[in-house]
């Protein structure tokens, strides 16, 4: 089970670019590394999905290494509805779901 | 794409009451899962479905939870007797089976207080 390992919180300023860094140390050759955003009383929302190096979409980028032992999820020019927390993922759902692992998450809180 | 849609979003129940959630997963996923989660904790898998065959539970689903897909569209997840440690928000999510890893998308729950 490739557990993650985050910050649990942080902070940053309206404007600012945030990353957010997740370690996987025990990732296995097939597990994909996807990142959730969750509000207040609302489900997980997917934010961005890379298997190596550097995915990028409208909302975030996503870097990681060639070890892929660890990822960083980038967010820019954060605004205050950013303020939520984000959860980094590591497995397959093609090998079943017991190994899609949230932890605790990073809560961000975005300063005006 | 309606997104997933779960019922009731709240539901306050005695202990050693039986509770019913339902869920309706995106209209093409095949695959659905349930995931509790406590406050200030992530969500934690409790069980998964492609279809209507519950293909994973997790250990933490005790006999008092169970959870039913029965055409292989909407899912139900039941608790009987429920106890205080019940008291969580129950998630529910559902996604493709293509590809290596389809993303989950998930509603936004039904939270159970247990008094």
């Amino acid at each position: 089970l490739a557990k993650t390992t985050q910050p649990i919180s942080m902070d940053s300023y309206e404007g600012q670019e945030v990353n957010i860094t997740c370690s996987h140390n025990n990732i296995a050759t097939n597990d994909y590394i996807t990142w959730y955003q969750q509000f207040p009383s609302q489900g997980p929302r997917f934010i961005i999905q890379g298997y190596k190096t550097k995915v990028t979409n409208e909302v975030a980028s996503l870097f990681i290494p060639a070890d892929r032992k660890s990822s960083t999820l980038s967010l820019p020019r954060v605004s205050l509805s950013d303020t939520a927390v984000y959860y980094c993922l590591v497995g397959a759902t093609q090998t079943g779901a017991n190994n899609l692992f949230f932890g605790t998450g990073t809560r961000l809180t975005v300063i005006p | 794409d309606t997104g997933v849609s779960q019922d009731p979003r709240h539901k306050i129940t005695k202990r050693g009451q039986n509770v019913t959630f339902r869920c309706d997963p995106i209209s093409e996923h095949n695959r659905l899962y349930w995931y509790r989660q406590t406050l200030g904790q992530g969500p934690e898998f409790l069980t998964y479905f492609q279809n209507e065959a519950q293909l994973e539970k997790s250990r933490l689903l005790s006999d008092r939870f169970s959870a039913e897909r029965p055409k292989g569209s909407f899912s139900t997840l039941e608790i009987q007797r429920t106890e205080q440690g019940d008291s969580a928000m129950y998630l529910c999510a559902s996604s493709l089976a293509v590809g290596v890893n389809s993303p989950l998308h998930f509603g936004n729950g039904t939270r159970l207080t247990v008094t």
